[in-house]
């Protein structure tokens, strides 16, 4: 099983700052299979990249997404006030399929 | 536009089995384009993936749920569902379906929380 380690835990930031948001895998993540996923309070996980770097339809382009092999980053270029949540990061390269503790952005 | 929706007991006694329905509408299950899968998140915690079947029938489980595990589809309603069996305290979560675009999971419903308790 693939263990995904996210960091940091938790990133205290003001609006219009740029959030960079780690994801390790404890294995090599074949074909770049990561997905990157935004979840409110009270609601479900929304998909925001796939395939590492890919954005789903209807993402805005202040996210992006990186890396490959056993480091990938999310990068939120500039913070609007619908960004502060937390982020799961996903692998799908290898059975079973496993997520990332997440990282949750604050306010600061 | 594509919606899942879940559906079932929101309290489940020890010991006894979690049945949950997840009712895809706006779109066929039989299209054979996706993988539906069901995903839980304990209170305040992380997401953890409990398995995917194909309309065919085809299932795939988590190694750590597999022997309590029951996935099904029914494609004449246009559902899939979850049987959870000998459940404890440990198994109180809130219960996504999501639809599997390969193994990524692009359309989630808005999940249903199942507290496991006597």
């Amino acid at each position: 099983e693939i263990v995904l380690t996210q960091s940091p835990g938790s990133l205290s930031l003001s609006p219009g700052e740029r959030a960079t948001l780690s994801c390790r895998a404890s294995q090599s993540v074949g074909s770049s299979s990561l997905a990157w996923y935004q979840q409110k309070p009270g609601q479900a996980p929304r998909l925001l990249i796939y395939g590492a770097s890919s954005r789903a339809t209807g993402i805005p382009d202040r996210f992006s997404g990186s890396g490959s092999g056993t480091d990938f980053t999310l990068t939120i270029s500039r913070l609007e006030p619908e960004d502060f949540a937390v982020y799961y990061c996903q692998q799908y390269g290898s059975s079973p399929l496993t997520f990332g503790g997440g990282t949750k952005v604050e306010i600061k | 536009q594509v919606q899942l929706q879940e559906s079932g007991p929101g309290l489940v006694k020890p010991s006894q089995t979690l049945s949950l329905t997840c009712t895809v509408s706006g779109g066929s299950i039989s299209s054979g384009d996706y993988y539906w899968s069901w995903i839980r998140q304990p209170p305040g915690k992380g997401l953890e993936w409990i398995g995917y079947i194909y309309y065919s029938g085809s299932t795939y489980y988590n190694p750590s749920l597999k022997s309590r595990v029951t996935i099904s589809v029914d494609t004449s309603k246009n559902q899939f569902s979850l049987k959870l069996s000998s459940v404890t305290a440990a198994d109180t979560a809130v219960y996504y379906c999501a639809r599997g675009n390969y193994w990524y999971f692009d359309l989630w419903g808005r999940g249903t929380l199942v507290t496991v308790s006597s």
